[in-house]
């Protein structure tokens, strides 16, 4: 079946460091996939998404390139914040299902 | 444009009582998911509705979990009886035909602890 690994966490960075997380994927079809983040408390936000190869999803300074040829997804950011701190899915979408890595807590200190 | 709606936020009960979760979501959405969430793990879909068909229910414990969308439009799923291994926050999200393209709109989720 369909799984997406992330790199473990986490991930503990000071502001203004470069952030990547690392997401590879299987998949049967030709997936899209997607970054979520999840605040606190809160249900998940999608943060990006591209849905075919060498397309590049971004938004808020994050970005993300699809590599079909790696099967990898991995999110960046050139500068982080305090309030980047959140948990980090990456997850595919393929025939109509939509798998989920485990995460990755990114915690942005002063 | 509102959200996903869920309630309660947070619920906790006994082993072997009873829970139920209700879910809103965005107008229009045709279809429409229950995640369980256990803490440290990404989300794992137990079912997903078209309107109001199941379209796939199979991670879906059916000898305690049932989930129904009558109406295709909110939703309800129900734990009888709760195991301690249910405690987790259990996620709505909703979504266009094309889910592909543009992703899901999760709730906030209801987060269960079974003592």
């Amino acid at each position: 079946g369909d799984s997406v690994t992330q790199m473990e966490g986490p991930v503990t960075l000071s502001e203004e460091a470069f952030l990547t997380i690392n997401c590879t994927y299987t998949a049967t079809g030709y997936p899209s996939l997607f970054w979520y983040v999840q605040y606190p408390g809160e249900g998940l936000q999608l943060l990006l998404k591209a849905t075919k190869a060498d397309d590049k999803g971004s938004n808020k300074g994050f970005e993300a390139t699809y590599r079909k040829e790696t099967t990898s997804f991995h999110l960046e950011k050139g500068s982080v914040q305090v309030s980047d701190s959140a948990v980090y899915f990456c997850a595919l979408s393929s025939l109509g299902k939509s798998t989920f890595g485990d995460g990755t807590t990114l915690t942005v200190k002063p | 444009e509102a959200g996903v709606a869920q309630s309660p936020r947070y619920k906790i009960i006994e082993k072997r009582q009873s829970v139920a979760f209700w879910c809103n979501p965005i107008s229009g959405h045709a279809t429409l998911y229950w995640y369980q969430q256990i803490l440290g793990q990404g989300p794992k879909l137990l079912i997903q509705f078209q309107n109001n068909g199941v379209v796939d229910d199979s991670q879906l414990p059916k000898d305690r979990f049932s989930a129904e969308r009558l109406k295709g439009v909110d939703s309800t799923l129900k734990i009888q009886p709760a195991k301690l291994e249910d405690s987790a926050v259990y996620l709505c999200a909703s979504s266009s035909v094309r889910e592909g393209l543009y992703g899901y709109t999760f709730g906030s989720g209801t987060r269960l602890t079974v003592v």
